[in-house]
C-alpha cells in the first residue's frame, strides 16, 4: 500500500493564481482532511469529507474548496491565491472499521506551497 | 476540547528514556488523551492514546495521573530518528462513522542527542 499520497510534492504560485492539490489513499478510508501548517506552528483544519460525497468546513477554509471525487480522492483548490496561502498542506484519511478501539489518521508527506 | 499545556523543547540523551509531559487540568471524564508526532518535513504519526489507565504499545507508554490532569509520553529507549515534535491532543472519541477533528498545539520539539 502506498498509503497517503499527495502532488504535488512542492508548488510555486503568483498571487491570483489557481492551483488544486490532489490526495489519494489506497486504504479504503472513508474519512478524509486537509490541514495547513504555518512555520512553527500546529496543523489547522481546512476542510474534511466523512464519506465520499460529503465535505464539511474545518477552523480555516476561507479561501479553499474541497472535492470529495470519490472514495480515493479528495482535493483542495485554491482559486485565487494569496501569499497568507503559503504554507505547508497535509492530507490526511482514517477508517471507521475498528468499533471498539481507535482509528488513528494517517498523513500524506505534504505539499509544500509558495504563493509570491 | 480541553486545553493542553507541553513544554515547548526538551533534550534526551540517545539510549535513555524520554519522558514528555503534558498537562490537561480542565481535561472532562469523557475525553481522551492522543499523542502524534512529527518528524521533520514529515506527516504527522499517531503514538499512543489513553482514557485514565496507563497504555503501552511497541512505540511508547502513556502514564495518565489519577486525577487525569496531567499525562507523560515515555519513550523508553530513544534514538536519533525519535527527534521530533510531539502534539499531546485531549478530546472526546470519534463517534462510530464521524469524522475527527484533531486539534493541533505547537508541541514539544525532542531533540534525541547522540
Amino acid at each position: 500500500n502506498a498509503g497517503v499520497t499527495q502532488t504535488p510534492k512542492f508548488q510555486v504560485l503568483k498571487t491570483g493564481q489557481s492551483m488544486t492539490l490532489q490526495c489519494a489513499q489506497d486504504m479504503n478510508h472513508n474519512s478524509m482532511y486537509w490541514y495547513r501548517q504555518d512555520p512553527g506552528m500546529g496543523l489547522r483544519l481546512i476542510y474534511y469529507s466523512a464519506s465520499e460525497g460529503t465535505t464539511d468546513k474545518g477552523e480555516v477554509p476561507n479561501g479553499y474548496n474541497v472535492s470529495r471525487l470519490n472514495k480515493r480522492e479528495f482535493s483542495l483548490r485554491l482559486e485565487s491565491a494569496a501569499p497568507s496561502q503559503t504554507s505547508v498542506y497535509f492530507c490526511a484519511s482514517k477508517t471507521d472499521e475498528k468499533v471498539a478501539s481507535y482509528n488513528e489518521q494517517f498523513f500524506g508527506p505534504g505539499t509544500r506551497l509558495t504563493v509570491l | 476540547d480541553a486545553k493542553t499545556t507541553q513544554p515547548t523543547s526538551m533534550d534526551c540523551a540517545e539510549g535513555r528514556a524520554a519522558n514528555l509531559p503534558c498537562n490537561h487540568s480542565t481535561i472532562s471524564g469523557n475525553e481522551y488523551v492522543y499523542w502524534y508526532r512529527q518528524i521533520h518535513s514529515q506527516g504527522p504519526q499517531y503514538i499512543i492514546h489513553g482514557l485514565k489507565n496507563n497504555e503501552t504499545n511497541e512505540m511508547a507508554s502513556l502514564i495518565i495521573t489519577e486525577d487525569r490532569k496531567s499525562s507523560t509520553l515515555i519513550l523508553p529507549h530513544a534514538t536519533l530518528r525519535d527527534t521530533a515534535v510531539y502534539y499531546c491532543i485531549v478530546r472526546v472519541a470519534p463517534t462510530q462513522g464521524g469524522s475527527e477533528k484533531l486539534v493541533f498545539g505547537k508541541g514539544t520539539k525532542l531533540t534525541v542527542n547522540p
